[in-house]
């Protein structure tokens, strides 16, 4: 089965300073797709971003990208330039390829504080 | 475009009853997949709907229960409800069933549910 890790339960970060949110998860399967949410205090669920596994490029989104490290199965979240509104819950999570398991499992999360 | 839409947004019940959350899923969208988040647990697969019909499901007790209708929009049903099912209950929708390759699940504001 497969599993999502988040080392991290809690970060801060100073505004307009970088961090990095860590999570690694493990599969057998090959192709599948990657995501980070963020869920601010509103309880809203926003995808930041999303990575295919076939693809090597890391994917970007404005200020936030990920470093995908496929055969150590690491996925990162590089927030770059953080903003107060960057403040809140963050969930890596693995969605499988496999038509007949369409599931998305997501890690324990990460609450990311930002000082002003 | 509407997003994924909840009702309602918070639901205090008691011990033993029974308890119907909707989903409305964007429009276009024919999968809806629920989940469970609580503190200790985070975030659990519930069941995903395609067409009508339950193609995927967790593990949890037979007491939850969906549905999808024809125009996509879900139904969840918690029956003899327990303390610890107080929960945050998120619907995501998604355009099908396959995860393709520009698929992405997005989620509603989520329905609290809390009993005592």
């Amino acid at each position: 089965a497969q599993t999502v890790t988040q080392s991290q339960p809690e970060m801060s970060v100073q505004e307009a300073e970088t961090v990095t949110l860590s999570c690694t998860y493990d599969t057998s399967e090959s192709d599948y797709y990657l995501f980070w949410y963020k869920q601010p205090p509103s309880r809203q669920m926003i995808l930041v971003i999303r990575q295919e596994a076939y693809k090597q490029q890391n994917a970007t989104e404005n200020r936030f990208s990920v470093n995908f490290q496929k055969a150590a199965k690491s996925f990162s979240l590089k927030i770059s330039d953080s903003q107060l509104g960057d403040a809140a819950m963050y969930f890596c999570a693995y969605r499988t390829m496999k038509t007949s398991y369409d599931k998305v499992i997501f890690g324990p999360g990460t609450s990311l504080s930002v000082i002003p | 475009k509407a997003g994924v839409t909840q009702t309602p947004r918070y639901l205090i019940k008691t011990r033993g009853q029974q308890v119907t959350l909707s989903c409305s899923p964007i429009s276009g969208h024919r999968s809806v997949s629920w989940y469970q988040q609580t503190p200790g647990q985070g975030l659990q697969f519930l069941f995903e709907y395609f067409s009508e019909t339950q193609r995927n499901k967790g593990n949890f007790p037979g007491r939850f229960s969906g549905r999808q209708f024809s125009n996509s929009r879900s139904e969840m049903n918690v029956s003899t409800l327990e303390l610890g099912d107080s929960a945050l209950y998120l619907c995501a929708s998604s355009r099908t069933l396959r995860s393709t390759r520009t698929d992405t699940q997005y989620f509603g504001p989520g329905t609290r549910l809390t009993v005592l």
